[in-house]
């Protein structure tokens, strides 16, 4: 079965703090992809990164940046020097070939940047 | 361009009633799903279609579920006989294709319907 595991349920930071979103996955397939959205309060999710399962090379863009771990099945998520336009909740999904296209989401974590 | 729209943005209705919840994909998508979010839960996937065919549908709850796309651009997702636990917010996005294999097209998605069963 393929599962998406966030563990953090909420956390709360003081803006230009650095924070990190945890995420774990399971899959028994060998080729997947990841993802992570942001949903902020109005309601849209917003897609922020795919990284598909042959490529662990962490990426960064702007103050995001996503490191990948196969040992560990992780995929995790930092922003830098969080802002207050950060606060959303945020979604790791997974996508296994073996499942057509639809995403398995985790239960999201919601990030609160206070001033 | 436009993106993906959903009406109407609220729906409340009485237990029991019949509903339809509505997904206008960006042009030229080929491909529409529909997920299901509860109350500080992730969503959940429903059904996606490929063109007018539903491709997978082993997200549907149960027989009260079912939706179409009859000209393979809007879709309607129907809620016959809707029970409290139906509550929550429906989710609908689209892509440019779809595909089993390792290719992977972006879903875009919608702003949701909250449907409210009293």
């Amino acid at each position: 079965a393929q599962k998406v595991t966030q563990a953090q349920t909420e956390i709360s930071v003081v803006e230009k703090e650095d924070v990190t979103l945890d995420c774990v996955y399971e899959t028994r397939d060998t080729t997947y992809y990841l993802f992570w959205y942001k949903q902020p309060p109005s309601g849209e999710l917003v897609f922020l990164i795919r990284r598909n399962s042959f490529d662990e090379q962490n990426e960064i863009s702007g103050r995001y940046s996503w490191n990948f771990q196969k040992s560990t099945s992780s995929f995790n998520f930092t922003i830098t020097a969080s802002q207050v336009v950060d606060s959303a909740v945020y979604f790791c999904a997974l996508i296994f070939t073996g499942g057509g296209n639809k995403l398995t989401f985790g239960t999201g974590t919601q990030l609160k940047v206070e001033l | 361009g436009a993106g993906v729209s959903q009406t109407p943005s609220n729906k409340v209705t009485e237990k029991g009633k019949y509903v339809e919840l509505r997904c206008d994909p960006i042009s030229g998508h080929t491909a529409l799903y529909w997920y299901r979010q509860s109350l500080g839960q992730g969503p959940e996937f429903l059904i996606y279609f490929q063109g007018t065919g539903a491709a997978d549908d082993s997200g549907l709850p149960n027989d009260r579920f079912f939706a179409v796309r009859p000209e393979g651009s809007v879709s309607t997702l129907k809620i016959q006989r809707t029970e409290r636990g139906d509550s929550a917010v429906y989710l609908c996005a689209s892509s440019l294709e779809a595909s089993g294999g390792p290719l992977y097209n972006e879903q875009f998605f919608g702003p949701g319907t909250r449907l409210t069963v009293l």
